[in-house]
């Protein structure tokens, strides 16, 4: 699976769009990227994935670039509850059954 | 459904004690995976079952871990003899498929004194 890089950590005021960026240059025709989060002492949490079109859910945005070597992750209002950090991590569709292999993430601090 | 379920939540043992971390995963999902998460390594893969089989275990630390998974709602994750740095948060996830969406536990956070 294709390697990730993100920032260690971001802010954010409450309220206002957070954009946490991922780079994925070395990423395959056939990988997909995910983003999970973790809030502080509890287990990872599915946000959100896609291929190589935008795509939304009631969590989040995500934006992949036309080349696809990187994305987007967009939580459009934040609130302080999504003080989290926050995970890029792309896999093959069919990879052995969903492994993931988790980085080491951006730690987003949304404060009010 | 409860979503994935992991007892104990807090484990304090001694260094050479056996220790038994166990996990129900959703009721449905055919993958379960056991993660280790430390402050030094991050969260790490240890081992994941499809349909109770073992599919990989490359992330197994060494023959002091053990799993099993005797039925699709029950697995566990067996360290004999525990060590002061086994400690950490372990989590179990479980998943449908190879869509790659796991849910994870709330985590077992064991310490070896």
């Amino acid at each position: 699976d294709a390697k990730t890089t993100q920032p260690p950590s971001m802010d954010c005021a409450e309220g206002r769009a957070a954009n946490l960026p991922c780079n994925h240059s070395t990423i395959s025709g056939n990988e997909y990227v995910y983003w999970y989060r973790q809030i502080h002492s509890q287990g990872p949490q599915y946000i959100i994935h896609g291929l190589k079109n935008n795509e939304t859910n009631e969590m989040a945005s995500l934006i992949i670039t036309e080349d696809r070597k990187s994305s987007t992750l967009i939580l459009p209002h934040a609130t302080l509850r999504d003080t989290a950090v926050y995970y890029c991590i792309v896999r093959v569709a069919t990879n052995q059954g969903g492994k993931l292999i988790f980085g080491q993430g951006t730690e987003l601090s949304v404060k009010p | 459904d409860a979503g994935v379920i992991q007892s104990p939540r807090h484990e304090v043992t001694e260094m050479g004690q056996e220790v038994t971390l166990r996990c129900k995963p959703i009721s449905g999902h055919d993958y379960l995976f056991w993660y280790r998460q430390t402050m030094m390594r991050g969260l790490e893969l240890l081992i994941y079952f499809n349909n109770n089989v073992p599919i990989d275990d490359s992330g197994m630390p060494e023959d002091r871990f053990s799993a099993k998974m005797p039925n699709a709602s029950f697995s566990t994750l067996k360290i004999q003899p525990s060590e002061p740095r086994d400690s950490a948060v372990y989590f179990c996830a479980s998943s449908y498929g190879t869509s790659g969406e796991q849910f994870f536990g709330p985590g077992t956070r064991l310490t070896v004194l």
